[in-house]
């Protein structure tokens, strides 16, 4: 049973465009969620995080928005690069007094000149 | 290079054979984990592990995969007579020394295991 659900496989945005990379969870138990930039044959990359306390966190193009109440957060990208193309990992932890994640298959994004 | 160091960085075995694959965590951190990327998939917890102690290995195969992190050295993932099924990458991760949720953890480059 997958607990963080990334329901779209892959992505395609033109450069300067923004990016909407969304991700769904279901363990309402989850307090801290991550998203991580991947590149082929590279380990993930953290790019940015929230906390359950807040619902948006903002790191230059980087915003992640959470929707507790939906169990819902999306990472939006603006203006997007081609160098973001990657896959993108949402992540989740909580509730268990540990910082274990728990990882979506991730969204390939593909940004185009 | 203060970074989650892994190695090796790629990985040949035969059927039947040990793989040993190492992970230094990054200067500070004393909690590690190693996660698993089969094809096609995401990344899947295996095990946590602080200085001589395994904390949660819920995410381990129950047979011929075992992990260590002793109190010198890097942390170990060993897997015991390999399978073909065992062909992934292997991240490692650390993260600092706080024993709550909410910490980031930081990953190597991955360990990329081929089964032949």
């Amino acid at each position: 049973d997958q607990q963080v659900k990334q329901n779209s496989p892959s992505l395609s945005v033109q450069e300067g465009r923004i990016s909407i990379l969304n991700c769904d969870y279901t363990n309402s138990m989850f307090d801290y969620f991550l998203w991580y930039k991947k590149y082929p044959a590279e380990g993930p990359t953290f790019l940015i995080s929230i906390s359950s306390i807040k619902d948006k966190n903002e790191d230059g193009r980087f915003t992640v928005f959470l929707n507790k109440s939906a169990k819902h957060l999306s990472l939006h990208i603006v203006p997007s690069q081609p160098g973001d193309s990657a896959v993108y990992f949402c992540a989740a932890s909580g509730g268990s007094g540990y910082s274990t994640l728990t990882f979506g298959k991730g969204t390939m994004l593909l940004v185009s000149p | 290079n203060a970074g989650v160091m892994q190695n090796p960085r790629h990985l040949v075995r035969r059927r039947g054979q040990e793989a040993r694959l190492r992970c230094s965590p990054m200067k500070g951190h004393s909690h590690v984990y190693w996660y698993r990327q089969l094809p096609e998939e995401g990344l899947k917890f295996m095990v946590y592990l602080q200085k001589e102690n395994i904390i949660d290995e819920s995410g381990m195969p129950k047979e011929r995969f075992s992990a260590e992190f002793p109190k010198e050295g890097p942390s170990i993932l060993r897997i015991q007579q390999v399978v073909r099924g065992d062909s992934a990458a292997y991240f490692c991760a650390s993260s600092p020394n706080l024993e709550s949720s909410g910490n980031t953890i930081y990953f190597g480059e991955g360990s990329w295991l081929t089964v032949v």
